[in-house]
């Protein structure tokens, strides 16, 4: 069974913080994304990874960096956490390919800025 | 930017009817359009995806149409069950990997 998993279901944290979310992938997928979906404005994508170290801004890439060390692994970073920042925030992967190839989510975290 | 448009209105119906889900798009048509469930607090599943050059394409219940003189993909759901209550995500999918979401339709199907 193909898996996408991500670091925490529920996270809370205090603005200003550094803020790390962790997305894994099982099935060798070339690209990983990572999202976040509000009420009112459906999933957003913040940034997209093609392959190890390769990245590609999204359209809400603001106050948000990615790492990615390892194909696996795809990690989303909120350097100083804000109210507005206060999401759920969804990881995906997917083959690479001719760019129809279906996305694989993880079950998102749902993030907290007090 | 392109954009998707999904009607934000929840879509209630009977059991045993056929729910249809409208998806708009803007500008130019995508190469591809996707369609998505998704459950509260999961994250969305695969259902269908349909090519430009393609008029409709089936798998078992679902049905899905791609319109390129309107600008609009149809989702069919037919024989509906209080299991097919969920939202569902359309996304449109244009040169390169990258998804463009709708906003979601939540369909609530009635015993």
């Amino acid at each position: 069974d193909v898996k996408v998993t991500q670091s925490s279901r529920y996270l809370v944290k205090r603005t200003g913080e550094k803020v790390f979310l962790e997305c894994v992938q099982d099935m060798d997928h070339e690209n990983m994304f990572w999202y976040r979906q509000d009420p009112g404005l459906g999933l957003r994508l913040i940034y997209f990874s093609y392959d190890v170290k390769m990245k590609e801004k999204g359209d809400i890439p603001e106050g948000y960096s990615v790492s990615r060390e390892k194909k696996e692994r795809f990690s989303l970073i909120l350097e100083s956490a804000s109210t507005n920042q206060t999401s759920m925030y969804l990881c995906a992967s997917s083959r690479k390919g001719a760019g129809d190839y279906e996305q694989y989510f993880g079950p998102g975290t749902r993030l907290t800025v007090t | 930017s392109q954009k998707i448009e999904q009607n934000s209105e929840a879509l209630n119906i009977q059991e045993g009817k056929t729910a249809t889900l409208t998806c708009n798009y803007t500008n130019y048509s995508p190469a591809y359009l996707q369609w998505y469930r998704q459950d509260p607090g999961r994250g969305p599943v695969f259902l269908l995806l349909i090519r430009e050059n393609e008029k409709e394409k089936r798998k078992e219940r679902l049905k899905v149409t791609f319109d390129t003189t309107l600008k609009q993909s149809l989702f069919h759901i037919t024989a509906s069950q209080p299991a097919d209550s969920a939202t569902y995500l359309c996304a449109r999918g244009d040169a390169g990997n990258m998804l463009t979401f709708g906003g979601g339709t939540r369909l609530m199907v009635k015993p």
